[in-house]
């Protein structure tokens, strides 16, 4: 079963403006882990932010925040601001308590218009 | 930052041969090292798990036989593919756990294209 779905195959957000991508989740785990990365053209997956299940506030870095959404099981990503090199694929993934794998969802194209 | 390196970033094979990828962990001791597959435009898939000095653990449908993965330092995990027919084509990502919760750094990647 699919436990991390992105609905949104696809996002296009105008330059300098803020953007949501959408994450939600299943697990019965209580102890989890909750993680986006960047996948520019290049390949390469550049760690952007995590949330703990356990963390009181949502997390924040940079231009980035997580909407930690507990009781809905979704994790959406902001981008505020957003710039042209922002343009790439975003992935959401989640790793359950103890278990070491990280399991990711099919992810988003975000494509940021000048 | 820690730094995971893989080598080569590409690849092409005549198929039937065999290829190796190398990952490494730079500036770091990584406990854990996970492999990936990713097809185009597709997202990661996980091929298997492994503890230094242990045998990997690989996910349903994977042929460990196939994709044979050494764990053989701390520092250093190989994937083999064995056999390679055009259908192994795919980009091959590690990943290394430093060993706190969340820490877990990717490589750039290994674009393997069998002919």
């Amino acid at each position: 079963a699919q436990k991390i779905t992105q609905t949104q195959p696809g996002m296009f957000v105008q330059e300098k403006e803020a953007v949501t991508l959408d994450c939600t989740y299943d697990t019965s785990d209580p102890s989890y882990g909750l993680f986006w990365y960047k996948q520019p053209s290049s390949g390469e997956m550049i760690f952007l932010i995590y949330q703990g299940s356990y963390d009181q506030q949502n997390a924040t870095e940079g231009r980035y925040s997580l909407n930690f959404q507990k009781a809905r099981k979704s994790a959406n990503l902001v981008i505020s601001a957003s710039q042209l090199g922002d343009s790439a694929m975003y992935f959401c993934a989640m790793r359950e308590g103890n278990n070491n794998d990280m399991r990711f969802g099919a992810g988003t194209r975000l494509t940021v218009k000048p | 930052g820690a730094v995971v390196s893989q080598h080569p970033s590409w690849v092409i094979c005549k198929s039937g041969t065999s290829v190796k990828i190398e990952c490494r962990s730079l500036d770091f001791q990584a406990t854990t090292m996970f492999w990936y597959r990713q097809f185009p435009k597709q997202s990661l898939m996980l091929m298997a798990t492994s503890n230094e000095g242990s045998k990997a653990t690989y996910e349903q449908g994977v042929e460990k036989d196939k994709f044979l993965i050494n764990h053989a330092s701390l520092t250093l995990s190989t994937l083999t593919v064995t056999s390679a027919h055009p259908e192994d084509s795919s980009f091959y990502i590690c990943s290394a756990r430093q060993g706190s919760y969340y820490e877990q750094y990717f490589g750039p990647g290994t674009r393997l294209t069998v002919t």
